[in-house]
């Protein structure tokens, strides 16, 4: 069974850092393109960033580029979001996800349960 | 960046009955390259992550009830939802993968 679960979120104050965690279990991480995605409180989704299956290309929404970035270790079957000067406007459910596509991306068919962050002070 | 823009914003259809949801993309999200549409549907609910409903504009996933079925091709898409049933109500958006940044929908609620 494939399965996702997130880990380190939390309170943070704004110009903060959180380090998020993505479990992998059930399937061969090295073979897909993961992503993260975020809900604000009553917002919709933002797509955040997305990671290639050996880490060589990284793709990040214009508002996180040069705060956040996104790894993976595909040995410890993991994947990572360092997120550094903290705003108020980054506090979301981040969810981690899966790109199931082989030559294309394609949409995600397995997402995690999502982690909290909150930027307040 | 490639824009989605959904309509309805929210909508309230009867139990049984039929729901359309638009969502159009600029520029186009049909690729040249193997002539199929990027573009995701997804429903979501409060407390739940969201669930693929629909790859490629029209392919269903796995699973999926066959009372969801999308359709559209380049910039015009739509997700129709038939025979209506109360746990159909949530938001849903649509995505589009052809390129970075991947981008969605604003969203539209579903009221039964």
């Amino acid at each position: 069974e494939v399965q996702l679960v997130e880990s380190g979120g939390g309170l943070v104050q704004p110009g903060g850092s959180l380090r998020l965690s993505c479990a992998a279990s059930g399937f061969t991480l090295s073979r897909y393109w993961m992503t993260w995605v975020r809900q604000a409180p009553g917002k919709g989704l933002e797509w955040v960033a997305n990671i290639k299956q050996d880490g060589s290309e990284k793709g990040y929404v214009e508002s996180v580029k040069g705060r956040f970035t996104i790894s993976r270790d595909n040995a410890q079957n993991s994947l990572y979001l360092q997120m550094n000067s903290l705003r108020a406007e980054d506090t979301a459910v981040y969810y981690c996800a899966r790109d199931p596509g082989i030559d294309f991306w394609s949409g995600y068919d397995y997402w995690g349960q999502g982690i909290l962050v909150t930027v307040s002070s | 960046d490639i824009v989605l823009t959904q309509s309805p914003d929210s909508l309230a259809v009867s139990l049984g009955e039929r729901a359309t949801i638009n969502c159009k993309s600029s520029p186009s999200v049909l690729s040249s390259s193997n002539n199929k549409n990027f573009l995701a549907w997804y429903q979501k609910k409060p407390g739940q992550p969201p669930k693929l409903l629909i790859n490629w504009a029209s392919t269903r996933e796995s699973g999926v009830p066959d009372r969801f079925s999308g359709s559209g091709s380049g910039t015009e898409f739509t997700l129709t939802i038939s025979r209506l049933q109360a746990e159909d109500a949530a938001v849903y958006y649509c995505q589009q993968y052809y390129g970075n940044p991947v981008t969605f929908g604003q969203g539209t609620k579903l009221e039964i």
